[in-house]
């Protein structure tokens, strides 16, 4: 299956400072990479995704970036607000369906 | 619209005993999965359904048996429950290789 490696684990920033979390996958075979935001006690929900034949994605304050040759992607959030502290997870999809998560950063925005 | 709804939100076993929990989606969607969340370790993918009438192992699979019933609903089973198993259970659905998964609201276990 693939394996998914999500970096760093914790991450703390200033309030308005911008925050990058970053991704590597294994199998040359995945094709679609989401983000999901994880509030405390709540249901991962999805933020933003990309697909393999694009190298860029914006969503207002929040941007994912793909590499296909080197096997990385990672999530840019800017002007960070204290609700944006959360856990969140990449993932890589890939042939057969096949649906497999980082391990997940958690994210402190200090006021 | 319910989204994905799984039954039960908590649930206390004894080593040995067994139980369902039970998923189930109103939004037609094709594909379904359970993961098991543990502090550190992310999503770990236990089963999926691609479709309806298959099932596949994820990383996980050992102690755990899997039925897609009929497109709405995937159950995941637990034939005899270990303190190992203790985590939250989330279910998730969607439409195909390339699309969002929704995700239940999950269910707290624990096993004593």
């Amino acid at each position: 299956g693939e394996n998914v490696e999500q970096h760093p684990s914790t991450l703390s920033v200033q309030e308005g400072d911008s925050a990058v979390i970053k991704c590597t996958y294994s199998d040359s075979a995945s094709n679609y990479f989401p983000w999901y935001k994880q509030e405390l006690g709540k249901r991962p929900q999805l933020i933003i995704d990309i697909r393999s034949n694009v190298g860029e994605k914006k969503d207002q304050r929040i941007a994912v970036t793909l590499n296909k040759t080197a096997k990385h992607f990672s999530l840019h959030i800017t002007e960070t607000q204290p609700e944006d502290s959360a856990v969140y997870f990449c993932a890589a999809s890939i042939r057969g369906n096949q649906f497999y998560f980082g391990t997940g950063t958690s994210l402190t925005v200090i006021p | 619209n319910a989204g994905v709804t799984q039954t039960p939100k908590f649930q206390v076993l004894k080593t040995g005993q067994s139980m369902t929990l039970q998923c189930a989606q109103d939004m037609n969607h094709n594909s379904m999965y359970w993961y098991r969340q543990d502090p550190g370790m992310g999503l770990r993918l236990i089963y999926y359904s691609a479709s309806e009438g298959t099932t596949d192992k994820g990383e996980v699979p050992n102690g755990y048996n899997v039925s897609r019933l009929n497109k709405r609903e995937f159950s995941l089973r637990l034939e005899s429950a270990a303190p190992s198993q203790t985590s939250v259970y989330f279910c998730a659905s969607r439409t195909g290789a390339n699309t969002e998964a929704f995700f239940g609201q999950g269910t707290r276990l624990t096993v004593v």
